[in-house]
């Protein structure tokens, strides 16, 4: 059961330059969607989220794209730090039932490199 | 800033043992959640909790899983006979509404012998 997926399961990308992560989901129903970074060891750290009637949301460097018919989001970091360096989840919601669970894709591990 | 905490951060377990994980969510949120990751795997989902009820579990959630809030504050994942694989790390997770993003815990790491 794969509604959540994220195709590339590493990025390595130069400082300075952008990262570009994607993700595609499935389920029509999602109508929010998140992306969280996690470290080895620690929970998922919320980055940024989008709800489906927007297709664009920014927050300093990181931005995210939502492309509903395409059913593909995708996060982008501007300029990219070494301290980036992590696994990156797209994770998405159905406004359903009493309270909504998140969906994870399978992560894509980002290195920034020098 | 307030976060989501969990104890203990490692439990190591022999086969067919309870074990009971705790959390203890962010003060006012109301919307609780315990997920897992096998190494290697996915984040997945298990169980939401809301006003005192489970409000969704995953087909993983057997009748091996329950969850309790004991207090106003606790947040508990109990497995009543555990099995090899049930090793993984367990995160609990809260959001103050349902639709909000859910903030998660440092996690638990699950070692069942």
């Amino acid at each position: 059961d794969q509604q959540v997926k994220q195709n590339s399961p590493s990025l390595s990308v130069q400082e300075g330059r952008i990262s570009i992560l994607n993700c595609d989901y499935t389920n029509s129903m999602f109508d929010y969607f998140l992306w969280y970074k996690k470290y080895p060891a620690e929970g998922p750290t919320f980055l940024i989220s989008i709800s489906s009637i927007k297709d664009k949301n920014e927050d300093g460097r990181f931005t995210v794209f939502l492309n509903k018919s395409a059913k593909h989001l995708s996060l982008h970091i501007v300029p990219s730090q070494p301290g980036d360096s992590a696994v990156y989840f797209c994770a998405a919601s159905a406004a359903t039932g009493t309270a909504s669970k998140l969906t994870f894709g399978t992560g894509t591990r980002l290195q920034v490199t020098l | 800033e307030p976060e989501v905490t969990q104890t203990p951060s490692h439990q190591v377990t022999q086969m067919g043992q309870e074990v009971i994980l705790r959390c203890v969510p962010i003060s006012n949120h109301l919307y609780f959640y315990w997920y897992r990751q096998i190494l290697g795997q996915k984040v997945e989902f298990l169980v939401s909790f809301y006003n005192n009820e489970i409000s969704e579990k995953s087909e993983i959630f057997d009748d091996q899983f329950s969850v309790e809030r004991p207090d106003g504050s606790n947040f508990t994942l109990k497995i009543r006979s555990t099995k090899l694989e049930d090793s993984a790390m367990y995160f609990c997770a809260s959001s103050e509404t349902r639709t909000a993003l859910q903030f998660f815990g440092p996690g638990t790491r699950l070692t069942v012998l």
